[in-house]
């Protein structure tokens, strides 16, 4: 069984800290890895994917790929309150068919 | 209107009664996907589809089936509906190749 996996939480920060969110993953064939945002009630949302080792920034967002390591983090720089969401790893399978998700870590940013 | 468009979004029904789920979608994406999201357990894959004519269990298909009757249309069915089936249903769609999957709003079920 190919596994995610992911700490639940609840990570607390405040306002305009960085918050470091880490994912682990089971499959060494696995290419693609994604990061999707769930705001409580809502349906999940992509909102980084990275293919490569290394860092991947997009404005406050920068996903970071060890494959060696076989790990994937995701920092959010000046955190907002409008960050608060659960955060979803997601990896490609070795077919590259479907999409193998964690479990989600809850991410509270208090004003 | 959504892109991905779920019917119903919320259901109870009781324990032996048939269930239908319908996804439609107006993104013109070939692939589909149904899964299911259990609190503390996040998502997981019931079924996808990358045409019409090809259909693929995922990790939990057991007491669920699927129709694709278009590219545009995905159905979830549960043919006896049991009380561990109570969760949230998610169908999702994505373009070829980029992994990236576009959600729908979620199906709130509750089997009595």
């Amino acid at each position: 069984q190919k596994e995610v996996e992911q700490n639940s939480g609840p990570l607390s920060v405040p306002e305009g800290a960085i918050a470091s969110l880490n994912c682990t993953y089971s499959d060494r064939g696995s290419q693609s890895f994604f990061w999707y945002r769930q705001y409580s009630g809502k349906s999940p949302e992509l909102i980084m994917f990275i293919y490569s080792n290394g860092d991947k920034e997009d404005g406050r967002f920068t996903a970071q790929l060890n494959k060696a390591s076989q790990y994937v983090s995701l920092l959010i720089r000046d955190s907002q309150p409008s960050d608060s969401a659960t955060y979803l790893c997601a990896v490609n399978n070795q077919a590259g068919t479907a999409l193998i998700f964690g479990k989600g870590t809850t991410l509270s940013v208090s004003s | 209107d959504a892109d991905v468009t779920q019917t119903p979004r919320n259901r109870i029904t009781k324990t032996g009664k048939r269930i239908m789920l319908e996804c439609s979608q107006t993104k013109g994406h070939d692939r589909m996907y149904w899964y299911r999201q259990d609190p503390g357990l996040g998502l997981r894959l019931i079924y996808y589809s990358f045409d019409v004519k090809d259909i693929n269990k995922g990790e939990i298909s057991d007491g669920y089936s699927v129709s694709r009757q278009a590219q545009a249309k995905f159905s979830l069915s549960l043919e006896s509906a049991i009380p561990n089936q109570t969760a949230l249903y998610f169908c999702a769609t994505s373009p070829e190749n980029t992994g990236e999957l576009f959600f729908g709003e979620g199906s709130r079920l509750t089997v009595l």
